[in-house]
């Protein structure tokens, strides 16, 4: 079984669509972030979420909307598509407190803005 | 604030070769983790290793070994008589006790050519 996984894939829209992105994960961890990697491979986080609640949320527009339903999911849902949000985004997850830091990624899912 | 630099961008060897691919970390705080993660070409990310900052001792996992110097603030990675399937990009990383955000370093896209 997947640790952590990520729907859809691949993902290809047209500016000004709107388009969600869905996580899972199976570890029993509480933490969840969601990570954007540009074209220039660069990471950076973007939210997390611990026992389904919001802990950071960095400077990321208001047209990205993280949804945790409860601590299994992390969704992450985009208004208004923009080129720039091209990218590939991963959702990870961890436990608080233990591992610090040891985040389980999904495998991506890379987002196309035509 | 953190940061993590890995100042190269890009190395290339020849199988067989050893390579190592450096990482300096800053932080002003006294208890902190750092981690490498490996993301092969298929997009995935791997964990590696995870060093905190009171443990200094080098850690040697197969072809892998670390070097932790808290002196020079680097947490470099060796690879030893490398394969192809070393390819990858890898990231450096560095977590503060308590933060859950990880921070990443730009990435050193590694070739190895047979």
């Amino acid at each position: 079984d997947t640790a952590v996984s990520q729907t859809p894939k691949y993902l290809v829209t047209q500016m000004g669509n709107d388009k969600s992105i869905k996580c899972e994960q199976n570890l029993g961890h509480d933490t969840m972030y969601w990570y954007k990697q540009d074209s220039k491979k660069f990471l950076k986080i973007m939210f997390s979420y611990n026992n389904k609640e919001l802990i950071i949320n960095e400077t990321v527009p208001n047209r990205f909307s993280p949804k945790s339903p409860d601590k299994a999911h992390l969704n992450l849902h985009i208004n208004s598509l923009e080129l720039g949000d091209s990218a590939v985004y991963f959702c990870a997850s961890s436990q608080w407190g233990h591992n610090t830091g040891e985040l389980f990624f999904g495998e991506g899912s890379r987002l196309t803005v035509l | 604030a953190q940061k993590v630099t890995q100042a190269q961008t890009e190395i290339s060897v020849v199988e067989k070769e050893d390579v190592t691919l450096d990482c300096v970390y800053e932080t002003r705080d006294t208890t902190y983790y750092l981690f490498w993660y490996k993301q092969p070409p298929s997009g995935e990310l791997v964990f590696l290793i995870r060093r905190n900052s009171f443990d200094e001792q080098n850690e040697i996992s197969g072809r892998y070994s670390w070097n932790f110097q808290k002196s020079t603030s680097s947490f470099n990675f060796t690879i030893t008589a490398s394969q192809v399937v070393d390819s990858a990009v890898y990231f450096c990383a560095l977590v503060i006790q308590g933060a859950q955000k990880l921070v990443f370093g730009q990435g050193t896209r590694l070739t190895i050519n047979p």
